[in-house]
């Protein structure tokens, strides 16, 4: 099993700043990387998959990079309602078993 | 767009089968192109996959639960199911249902809070 380790677990930034998260594979899962968010009592959203390339309709303040086990989710000018936790998920395997990183919570500063 | 519901019951004895609906609206199930996936998360943990499956009935489960789980699908009813049998304590979760393509998941329905209780 691939595992996801994100960092740092919390990450306290002001509004209209720069946040960026970061998620590790175990080995190497390509690009085969998603990025979700999910607010409190919601279910998780889609924001970035094949590593870098944004959902349908998410800000193009939020941006994912890296390839192979290091990867970052860079939101460039914090708003509020982007306060909430992170998680990133690999996809690389087949069969398929999908892992998720443990989450990186996003607070205001 | 499409949009995902589960239901089902909410609290499960410890032994029985916890079992649950999705049922997509928005687009069909049988047009193919996207599996559809059961996920899970435990009370202030992260995510868990469960397992997925596409519109011919083909299916493919986290090993770590393959022994207990079923995914069907309902084409007619544009629904897709979940059974997991022999519940503990440690099957208490809220249960999503999502839209897969290829490996990313979305959307997702709002989930639903499973209670394994007697």
């Amino acid at each position: 099993e691939i595992v996801m380790t994100q960092s740092p677990a919390t990450l306290s930034v002001s509004p209209g700043e720069r946040a960026t998260l970061s998620c590790r594979a175990s080995q190497s899962v390509s690009s085969n990387l998603a990025w979700y968010q999910q607010k409190p009592g919601q279910a998780p959203r889609l924001l970035i998959y094949g590593a870098s390339t944004r959902a349908t309709g998410i800000p193009a303040r939020f941006s994912g990079s890296g390839s192979g086990t290091e990867f970052t989710l860079t939101i460039s000018s914090l708003q509020s309602e982007d306060f909430a936790v992170y998680y990133c998920q690999q996809y690389n395997n087949w069969p398929p078993l999908y892992t998720f990183g443990q989450g990186t919570k996003l607070e205001i500063k | 767009q499409v949009q995902l519901q589960e239901s089902g019951p909410g609290l499960v004895k410890p032994s029985q089968t916890l079992s649950l609906t999705c049922t997509v609206s928005g687009g069909s199930i049988s047009s193919g192109g996207y599996y559809w996936s059961w996920i899970r998360q435990h009370p202030g943990k992260g995510l868990e996959w469960i397992g997925y499956i596409y519109y011919s009935g083909s299916t493919y489960y986290n090993p770590s639960l393959k022994s207990r789980v079923t995914i069907s699908v309902d084409t007619s009813k544009n629904q897709f199911s979940l059974k997991l049998s022999s519940v503990t304590a440690a099957d208490t979760a809220v249960y999503y249902c999502a839209r897969d393509l290829r490996g990313w998941l979305g959307p997702w329905g709002q989930g639903t809070l499973v209670t394994v209780s007697s």
